[in-house]
C-alpha cells in the first residue's frame, strides 16, 4: 500500500510568482485535503477536494486554488505569491464513507517565498 | 481566533514516567477530537481520537481524556519512551463536508523524553 506522497519536497519562489504543489493520495482514498503550516503553528485547513470538486474551504483567498484528478491525485496552486505564503504545505487523503474517516498526511512541501 | 489551543509549546519528561499533554478548545460545536504526532520531515501521524459522547479512550500506552464542561482534553502517555519524542498536535472537528472532516489544529507541543 503506497502512502501519501507530495512533490516537490522544497521550493523557493519570489514574491508575485505562481506555484503548483502536487499530492498523490493513498491507494483507495477518494478525498484530498490541503493544509498550510506556518512556522511554530499547527496546520490550517485550506480546502478539500472530493469527487474532483472543491468541497469546503478555510479562510484563504481565491488565489489559493486546486484541482483533483480522476485518479484522486491533487494539485494546489497559489498565484501572486506573498512573503506570508512561506510555509509547509501538507496534503491529507481519506476515504469518505466511514463515520469518522482518518486522514493520512504526506510529508509536505516546504515553500519559501523571497 | 484560535479555536484549539495548546498552551505548552514544550514538555520534557523522564523516560518511564507519564507524559501529559493538554489542549483547550472554545467551539462547543466540536464533536470529535484527535491527537497527531509529527516527526521532523514527516507528515503528522494519527495517534488516537475520541468522540464527544465519550470521556475516555485508551489505546495501549496512550489515553485521551475529554472534559466537555471545561472544553479540555488531555493525552496521557504511560510509560514514556524515547521514541515518543516528537511534536504533538491536538485537532478538533465539527464540520462534516460531505464526509471528510475539516480539522482545526492547535499549535503543537514538543515532547522530549529524556533517558
Amino acid at each position: 500500500e503506497t502512502g501519501v506522497t507530495q512533490s516537490p519536497t522544497h521550493l523557493i519562489k519570489t514574491r508575485g510568482q505562481q506555484v503548483t504543489l502536487r499530492c498523490s493520495s493513498q491507494s483507495g482514498h477518494n478525498t484530498v485535503s490541503w493544509y498550510q503550516q506556518a512556522l511554530g503553528q499547527g496546520p490550517q485547513f485550506i480546502f478539500q477536494y472530493y469527487r474532483e470538486e472543491e468541497n469546503g474551504r478555510g479562510n484563504f483567498p481565491p488565489r489559493f486554488s486546486g484541482l483533483q484528478f480522476p485518479n484522486y491525485s491533487s494539485e494546489l496552486n497559489v498565484n501572486a505569491l506573498e512573503l506570508d505564503d512561506s510555509a509547509l504545505y501538507l496534503c491529507a487523503s481519506s476515504l469518505v464513507g466511514l463515520a469518522y474517516n482518518e486522514q493520512f498526511f504526506g510529508p509536505g512541501t516546504r515553500l519559501t517565498v523571497l | 481566533d484560535q479555536q484549539v489551543k495548546q498552551n505548552s509549546p514544550s514538555l520534557s519528561v523522564q523516560e518511564g514516567r507519564i507524559s501529559i499533554l493538554n489542549c483547550d478548545y472554545t467551539n462547543s460545536m466540536f464533536d470529535y477530537f484527535l491527537w497527531y504526532k509529527k516527526y521532523p520531515a514527516e507528515g503528522p501521524t494519527f495517534l488516537i481520537s475520541i468522540s464527544s459522547i465519550k470521556d475516555k479512550n485508551e489505546d495501549g500506552r496512550f489515553t485521551v481524556f475529554l472534559n466537555k464542561s471545561a472544553k479540555h482534553l488531555s493525552l496521557h502517555i504511560v510509560p514514556s519512551q524515547p521514541g515518543d519524542s516528537a511534536v504533538y498536535f491536538c485537532a478538533a472537528s465539527a464540520e462534516r463536508i460531505q464526509g471528510a472532516q475539516k480539522l482545526v489544529f492547535g499549535q503543537g507541543t514538543r515532547l522530549t523524553i529524556n533517558p
